[in-house]
């Protein structure tokens, strides 16, 4: 059965280092979204991406934050200077309409030392 | 206005008992319910979606759904320990983003 893969598993940066977050969404979707968990916390939605550009983002997703589909495969989120308070389990989502359910990735743990 | 809430929990039900999980939001523009099942240090998995009022069967789970009182719920009949999981209910709004309540953590007793 088709899934969402995301690497790494465990990112581990610097404060203020820069640090991509790889996805490869289900390959005939068209949505891609990004979301992130802090520990014990709820699942919070970051941006929504469809037809190359992004269509939805929550206030969290500032200029620190940049989505991209580099390739007909890849999504990657990129968080151009990390902080401790970007430490999270980041889930890549895919869906093949807007309207029907999203599938979630295995999600990449990114912890900010 | 908290836009999804769920009641926190933890819920307690024996095996074999039915397992209700509410969720209520402020979005009367929202258009898909979906209720989730997450596991702790794992992702989100789709249990059930819901686009219309009313219920929604699927083996063991049934979603209701009420747009009028902006209400959806879950029930589980037959609970089973592997059932204990938190429980995260997610609406789709006006536009394409999807927000989750913060989650019922529901455990069965053998």
């Amino acid at each position: 059965e088709p899934e969402v893969t995301q690497t790494p598993s465990h990112q581990v940066t610097q404060m203020g280092q820069e640090v991509i977050l790889r996805c490869v969404p289900i390959s005939n979707h068209l949505y891609f979204y990004w979301y992130r968990q802090i520990l014990g916390q709820k699942v919070e939605f970051l941006v929504s991406f469809y037809n190359n550009e992004i269509s939805e983002k929550s206030e969290i997703f500032d200029d620190q934050f940049s989505v991209e589909r580099p390739d007909g495969s890849n999504f990657t989120l990129k968080i151009r200077s990390t902080k401790l308070e970007d430490s999270a389990m980041y889930f890549c989502a895919s869906r093949i309409t807007s309207y029907n359910e999203q599938f979630f990735g295995p999600g990449t743990r990114l912890t900010v030392l | 206005q908290k836009e999804v809430e769920q009641n926190s929990g933890p819920l307690s039900v024996p095996e074999g008992a039915i397992a209700s999980l509410n969720c209520t939001y402020s979005d009367r523009g929202s258009q898909s319910f979906f209720w989730y099942r997450q596991y702790s240090g794992k992702s989100p998995e789709l249990i059930m979606f819901i686009y219309s009022n009313g219920d929604k069967e699927d083996g063991r789970f049934t979603a209701q759904l009420n747009k009028a009182s902006q209400y959806v719920s879950l029930l589980i009949r037959d609970s089973q320990p592997s059932d204990s999981a938190t429980y995260l209910c997610a609406i789709k709004t006006s536009y394409d983003k999807v927000i989750f309540g913060p989650g019922t953590s529901l455990s069965v007793i053998p």
